[in-house]
C-alpha cells in the first residue's frame, strides 16, 4: 500500500523559531491533505494541495507541493504556544471513498 | 450543529468482550470512516462507508465490523475483543459534493482492552 513517511519525528522548538515539516512518498500523488492534532483532541483539516508545485499560505503557515508530487512541506514561521501538536500529512488514495492515508506525523512542542 | 459525535468517550473491555462505538453526524454527509490511532502513530483506516447501506474495509479491518443503517449513523462494533485493540478510535464524515474535500472528525473514543 502507498506508504507516507514524515520527519522530523519529533521537534522542540523555542517561542519565536521556524519549523518545517516535511512528507515524503514512494509514489506519486494525486493530491495530498495536512491536519493538525493537539494533544488529546482530534485531527483538524488544515489545507489541501493539488498542483505540481503549488504554494499555498495561511498566515504564518506555508503549505508547498513537489514539483513530481512526491512530497510536500509545512513551514511554520516564528512559532507561537498556539502552534503545538501533532501535524499529518495525508495523501487521498486512489480507488474511490476519498480515503485518507495519514503519515506519521510531526510532533512540534514550543517552549517559552 | 453538533457536527462528529462519538459515543463512549472512554472504555474499558476485559479480553473478549463486545462492545459497540457510535458515531453519529448531523451535517447530512455521505462518507464516513472509522480510523484508529496507536500511540505515536499516525491515524489507520478501519472501515469505511461511501452512503446508507454500504460498508467497504480499510487499511486494518480484522476483529472489527461495521453497519451504516442510517445515514447519519456509523457503528464499529468488535465481537470479541483483544489488548491489540487497545486504541484510540476516530470517527470522520465527509460531504462530497464539489469543492467539499475535509474530513471531519469526532472527538475519538479511548478504549483499552485488558
Amino acid at each position: 500500500g502507498q506508504q507516507v513517511m514524515q520527519i522530523p519525528q519529533y521537534q522542540h522548538v523555542q517561542e519565536g523559531e521556524d519549523f518545517t515539516t516535511y512528507c515524503n512518498s514512494s509514489t506519486t500523488l494525486s493530491n495530498i491533505q495536512w491536519y493538525k492534532q493537539r494533544p488529546g483532541g482530534h485531527p483538524v483539516f488544515l489545507i489541501q494541495l493539488v498542483k505540481s508545485g503549488e504554494v499555498k499560505k495561511q498566515k504564518r503557515l506555508t503549505f508547498q507541493f513537489g514539483e513530481a508530487k512526491k512530497n510536500s512541506s509545512l513551514h511554520i514561521t516564528a512559532t507561537q504556544t498556539t502552534d503545538v501538536g501533532t501535524y499529518f500529512c495525508a495523501p487521498i488514495l486512489t480507488g474511490g471513498g476519498n480515503k485518507l492515508t495519514f503519515g506519521t506525523g510531526t510532533q512540534l512542542k514550543v517552549e517559552l | 450543529n453538533a457536527g462528529v459525535t462519538q459515543t463512549p468517550k472512554f472504555r474499558v473491555l476485559k479480553t473478549g468482550q463486545s462492545m459497540t462505538l457510535l458515531c453519529a453526524q448531523d451535517m447530512n454527509h455521505e462518507y464516513m470512516y472509522w480510523y484508529r490511532q496507536d500511540p505515536g502513530m499516525g491515524l489507520r483506516l478501519i472501515h469505511y462507508s461511501v452512503g446508507e447501506g454500504t460498508t467497504a474495509k480499510g487499511e486494518v479491518p480484522d476483529g472489527y465490523n461495521v453497519s451504516r443503517l442510517k445515514k447519519q449513523n456509523f457503528l464499529l462494533g468488535l465481537e470479541s475483543a483483544a489488548p491489540s485493540q487497545t486504541s484510540v478510535y476516530f470517527c470522520a464524515s465527509w460531504p462530497t459534493g464539489q469543492g467539499s474535500y475535509e474530513q471531519y472528525f469526532g472527538p475519538g473514543t479511548r478504549l483499552t482492552v485488558t
